[in-house]
């Protein structure tokens, strides 16, 4: 099972920034935050992830709380393309499956 | 880099048919997981292999299943006999292992139905 909470839908205007919460209370200290997202039709696609501090890069932004049992993700100039499910994922670093749940679908508005 | 390659993209079949799906990882890539995706269950994991060997086959439905992973560049997924309620798309990943962050990258699916 998904050891991640995540709200089913959300909306955003293009141009503003997304902010993808997800909650993992039940994280262990060596599990780290992944976040995928899927567009339609296609497979899965990484993101970014994070053990403990805030990680960057060209796509996103990730938060990670300082007890880190929540996260967000941000999207910082949501475009059209960006309409997807994103699915937060809490994983021991290495070469362990992904484990799905729901995942948030955005829909990023014109 | 082409990316995860699969083929078919497509395949419909009639039921009690064999299905063979087919996937090429990433070059460099040791690592190949097979997930599943449904509407009534998501994106599940079917088996992966580390080093052309299966380490997890416990997602494999049932002995109608089998996958086998000959060499670095190339793995199967086989459906025998097919039934309805296999159709799905299914996505095959890879990943390196050890690797950066561990992320897999996931192929464009083969999208099964069976009639």
């Amino acid at each position: 099972d998904a050891k991640t909470t995540q709200p089913p839908s959300m909306d955003c205007a293009e141009g503003r920034a997304a902010n993808l919460p997800c909650n993992h209370s039940t994280i262990s200290g060596n599990e780290y935050v992944y976040w995928y997202r899927q567009i339609h039709s296609q497979g899965p696609q990484y993101i970014i992830h994070g053990l403990k501090n805030n990680e960057t890069n060209e796509m996103a932004s990730l938060i990670i709380t300082e007890d880190r049992k929540s996260s967000t993700l941000i999207l910082p100039h949501a475009t059209l393309r960006d309409t997807a499910v994103y699915y937060c994922i809490v994983r021991i670093s290495g070469n362990t499956p992904l484990v799905f749940g729901k995942g948030t679908r955005l829909s990023v508005i014109a | 880099d082409a990316g995860v390659i699969q083929s078919p993209r497509h395949e419909v079949t009639e039921m009690g048919q064999e299905v063979t799906l087919r996937c090429k990882p990433i070059s460099g890539h040791n690592s190949l997981f097979w997930y599943r995706q449904t509407m009534m269950r998501g994106l599940e994991l079917l088996i992966y292999f580390n080093n052309n060997v299966p380490i997890d086959d416990s997602g494999m439905p049932e002995d109608r299943f089998s996958a086998k992973m000959p060499n670095a560049s190339f793995s199967t997924l086989k459906i025998q006999p097919s039934e309805p309620r296999d159709s799905a798309v299914y996505f095959c990943a890879s990943s390196k292992n050890p690797g950066a962050g561990y992320e897999q990258y996931f192929g464009p699916g083969t999208r099964l139905t069976v009639t």
